[in-house]
């Protein structure tokens, strides 16, 4: 059983380029996670999808980024216009279900940097 | 709000000591903890967690956490450290009231055991 894929792992963005990232999660997985990782503060949450839906995104930023999971194929993280703050390692992570006591299957992440 | 605190940013241990990561959490109501472990360059494994019952639950590779309600903590613990835990150490939680909640991650601690 293939876990969750992420693509691609390493990209570079120069300032005012798009950057998009992808992530497929889990077979029999339906939410699907975002969250960006910076040194020294740890994992913030940027966003909840599930097919077609974006449950929270609570923690994305206002302007630039945005988030879909489609019925088919996997959820994009897209960042318009990159500026050198947007560097750091993305992360997606998915769940069977909603249930709060599950937990969380992660990729191996995608690493941006904006040059 | 739910929040999780990991008040040491690195933690130091002998090979063959034992080794304690802690980790204190802030909820509504009822938390679900977890833990996860992240090697260099890779996305998060999951460790452990406690919904209910036992206050010390075990989990992957000899690691176990010990729920404490009154001092609302749970740190995580191993008998005898491997120079193979060398790795970076996550807390997360998940309040258990009104429905959905996302799960929100401490900052992370690095544990280094020297051989």
């Amino acid at each position: 059983n293939a876990g969750v894929m992420q693509n691609p792992r390493h990209l570079v963005r120069r300032r005012g380029q798009e950057a998009r990232l992808r992530c497929s999660p889990m077979k029999g997985h339906s939410h699907v996670y975002w969250y960006r990782q910076l040194p020294e503060e740890g994992l913030k949450f940027m966003v909840y999808l599930q097919k077609e839906n974006i449950i929270d995104e609570s923690g994305m930023p206002k302007e630039r980024f945005s988030a879909e999971f489609p019925k088919e194929g996997p959820s994009i993280l897209r960042i318009q216009q990159v500026v050198r703050g947007d560097s750091a390692a993305y992360f997606c992570a998915s769940s069977r279900s909603q249930e709060n006591t599950g937990e969380l299957f992660f990729g191996e992440g995608s690493r941006l940097t904006v040059l | 709000a739910q929040s999780v605190a990991q008040p040491e940013d690195q933690v130091n241990v002998a090979e063959g000591n034992p080794l304690t990561v802690k980790c204190t959490y802030s909820v509504s109501g009822n938390p679900y903890l977890f833990w996860y472990v992240q090697y260099p360059n890779r996305g998060l494994q999951f460790l452990l967690k406690y919904i209910t019952g036992d206050n010390l639950v075990k989990g992957s590779y000899g690691f176990e956490a010990e729920f404490n309600k009154s001092q609302t903590s749970f740190h995580l613990k191993k008998p005898s450290a491997l120079v193979s835990d060398s790795a970076l150490y996550f807390c997360a939680v998940r309040d258990t009231s009104g429905g959905y909640q996302k799960v929100t991650f401490g900052t992370g601690t690095k544990l280094q055991v020297i051989p």
